[in-house]
């Protein structure tokens, strides 16, 4: 069974558009992320949410607006895509606290034309 | 701002040979990570070495970490084609629950059969 699981792995899709990511872990962990890793392998955190609730916002953008309906779900939605956000957006998640261990999702590589 | 930053960049090898790939990283820190991400894949936790640690074994893998320098080294022995991806290391920044753990830019290795 997939710990982490996010879907879609592929998007394409045109600026301006709407899109969202959807994401569930079965590890029981109380904390999950949204990373955003750009072409150069750079691997940036955007959101942390422990139990529901919004720990971690780097400064990303507004248009980008996670939600988490239970702890074993947090999903991302984008609005107004632009052509910077094509990335490739993990998921993961992680027990309560910091410097503990990450499991990561397989990754959503997000293409906008 | 980013808190590890890997050397070297980029590793060619020989099967059979030995890699060696080194983080650095700017403040103080209760653990450090390594994890492997291979080419199209998440990124998966390798090892994870305390501060108080000074050397770590995990099958062919070998951590040291230098406090008093702000750096570590994972080594890779008797390197095998499937070895080929690449390799992060992640520290943790904050404490309890809104910490969360940074990477670096990462070493992308190489090892030819």
């Amino acid at each position: 069974d997939t710990a982490v699981s996010q879907t879609p792995k592929y998007l394409v899709t045109q600026m301006g558009n709407d899109k969202s990511i959807k994401c569930e872990q079965n590890l029981g962990h109380d904390t999950m992320y949204w990373y955003k890793q750009d072409s150069k392998k750079f691997l940036k955190i955007m959101f942390s949410y422990n139990n529901k609730e919004l720990i971690i916002n780097e400064t990303v953008p507004n248009r980008f607006s996670p939600k988490s309906p239970d702890k074993a779900h947090l999903n991302l939605h984008i609005n107004s895509l632009e052509l910077g956000d094509s990335a490739v957006y993990f998921c993961a998640s992680s027990p309560l606290g910091a410097g503990n261990t990450i499991y990561f999702g397989e990754g959503s590589w997000l293409t906008v034309v | 701002s980013q808190q590890g930053e890997e050397d070297p960049q980029a590793l060619s090898i020989q099967e059979g040979e030995n890699a060696t790939m080194n983080c650095s990283y700017k403040t103080s820190i209760n653990n450090l990570q390594w994890y492997r991400q291979n080419s199209g894949r998440g990124l998966v936790h390798l090892i994870l070495i305390r501060s108080n640690e000074r050397e770590k074994h995990s099958g062919r893998l070998r951590v040291t970490l230098d406090t008093s320098k702000k750096s570590s080294s994972l080594l890779i022995t008797a390197s095998r084609a499937a070895d080929t991806a690449s390799y992060f290391c992640a520290t943790p920044r904050g404490s309890g629950n809104t910490g969360k753990l940074i990477f670096g830019q990462g070493t992308t290795l190489q090892v030819k059969p």
